[in-house]
């Protein structure tokens, strides 16, 4: 069965801290990779996405993320985060079939705390 | 452009009725996904139209449908609420199988 799984549930971090979130998925083929963020009271924006190519991709705000194909992962960094980057963090996956469907598969989400 | 928009914002339904939500996508964009999202079960997906025909569905009871328009607007409806029905329904645009835009969501609260 597809899948998505985020180890962390909650983090809880410093500014100037150093952040990695875990993202693991379970998919037969190809699939295309994204980072949402959802800040308190907003809506879900998307940080990154990976479909092919460079497996280190670069987002907003700083943050980036690497595709490594053989351990299933596609784990979010930032070098120092900011209190304003306090929200919940959601790794997806859509399969890449070439045109077939936009149907996500949402990890259970990470929620960050920094404190200033 | 203007983003995705949802309507209405809050909804308080009792158990046994229907609601209908809707959900404008970005201009030009063709494709409309709909979300579920509780803090038990996470974001779900629930159906995605593509030029007015469903294109993909998840699983969820016959209760749920939705349908697009020809203007790309779409509407998800729920008959026969009940009380796990509760949560933030949110819709996503996109131009064809590519990066889903987001709306700020519904949030139907049912008692």
């Amino acid at each position: 069965a597809q899948s998505v799984s985020q180890h962390n549930h909650h983090v809880i971090l410093s500014e100037a801290a150093s952040l990695e979130l875990g993202c693991n998925y379970s998919y037969g083929g190809t699939v295309n990779l994204f980072w949402y963020v959802q800040y308190p009271g907003q809506h879900l924006q998307l940080l990154l996405k990976y479909f092919s190519g460079d497996p280190l991709v670069k987002g907003i705000k700083g943050f980036e993320a690497e595709f490594i194909k053989s351990k299933f992962s596609f784990n979010l960094r930032k070098p120092s985060v900011q209190w304003s980057d306090t929200a919940e963090y959601f790794c997806a996956a859509q399969r890449s079939t070439g045109g077939a469907t936009n149907k996500l598969i949402f990890g259970t989400g990470t929620l960050l705390a920094v404190q200033p | 452009k203007a983003g995705v928009t949802q309507t209405p914002r809050y909804l308080i339904k009792t158990r046994g009725q229907q609601v209908t939500l809707s959900c404008s996508p970005i201009s030009g964009h063709r494709s409309v996904s709909w979300y579920q999202q509780t803090p038990g079960q996470g974001l779900q997906f629930l159906f995605e139209y593509f030029s007015e025909t469903q294109r993909n569905k998840g699983n969820f009871p016959g209760r749920f449908s939705g349908r697009q328009f020809s203007n790309s607007r779409s509407e998800m409806n729920v008959s026969t609420l009940e009380l796990g029905d509760s949560a933030l329904y949110l819709c996503a645009s996109s131009p064809d199988v590519e990066t889903q835009y987001f709306g700020p969501g519904t949030r139907l609260l049912v008692l």
